[in-house]
């Protein structure tokens, strides 16, 4: 079955502590995105990338590092540097971003960081 | 920057037809999309329209007004596991982004 997998479904972090979310998809997808919502909220775009090997800040990267170094993955670490990291935490992907496509999401990462 | 407005909740019957409405001001404005995720679940994608007009797929429909800024998403013949946050999102910049409203929460009542 072709999809995103997202691990784990749960994080719980101490504060000051960096953390790494993961982000799979088997979709053969060039663009993959981190988006950050909060409760009640909308989805808010921390990062995207268009191709291995390249990323864009969205509008709240602060705080928040990604890397694409595979097409398939697309990690992002969330550092002491962000001031209120507790979210829910989604990845999506899609065929390509330079031309509308539909997103695909994953089923998210819940952290809490105590 | 981009700036999206939809109601926070809505609720209607069962079998009755609600519609959602979307606002938008953006730039590089490319289309306007739905999506609908359930509690604690994933988004999923329900429809878009990048040109004036009414889309249908199923009970489903979406119309966008490009000249006003305006959308909304149909919903017809309520079903109770249509319960359900409903975000519409605008796609613009060179990498088609989505931007996406606060959502909106429909309650379908029995």
């Amino acid at each position: 079955d072709g999809g995103i997998t997202q691990s784990p479904k749960y994080l719980f972090r101490k504060e000051g502590q960096n953390v790494t979310l993961s982000c799979e998809q088997n979709l053969n997808h060039d663009a993959m995105y981190w988006y950050r919502q909060d409760p009640g909220q909308g989805l808010r775009l921390i990062y995207y990338s268009q191709i291995v090997n390249d990323f864009q800040k969205g509008d709240i990267a602060e705080g928040y590092s990604v890397s694409r170094e595979k097409k398939e993955s697309f990690p992002l670490t969330v550092t002491s540097a962000q001031k209120n990291p507790t979210a829910f935490y989604l990845c999506a992907s899609s065929i390509g971003a330079g031309s509308y496509n539909e997103q695909f999401f994953g089923p998210g990462t819940r952290l809490t960081v105590l | 920057g981009q700036s999206l407005e939809q109601p926070s909740e809505v609720t209607a019957v069962e079998g009755a037809i609600v519609q959602i409405n979307c606002t938008y001001q953006t730039s590089g404005f490319y289309g306007l999309s739905w999506y609908q995720q359930h509690d604690g679940g994933a988004p999923t994608f329900l429809s878009y329209n990048g040109l004036d007009g009414l889309e249908e797929t199923g009970r489903f429909s979406s119309f966008l007004s490009r000249s006003d800024s305006y959308g909304y998403l149909l919903l017809q013949e309520l079903q109770m596991k249509d319960s359900a946050s409903y975000f519409c999102a605008v796609s613009s910049g060179s990498a088609r982004q989505l931007t996406f409203g606060s959502g909106t929460q429909l309650t379908v009542l029995p």
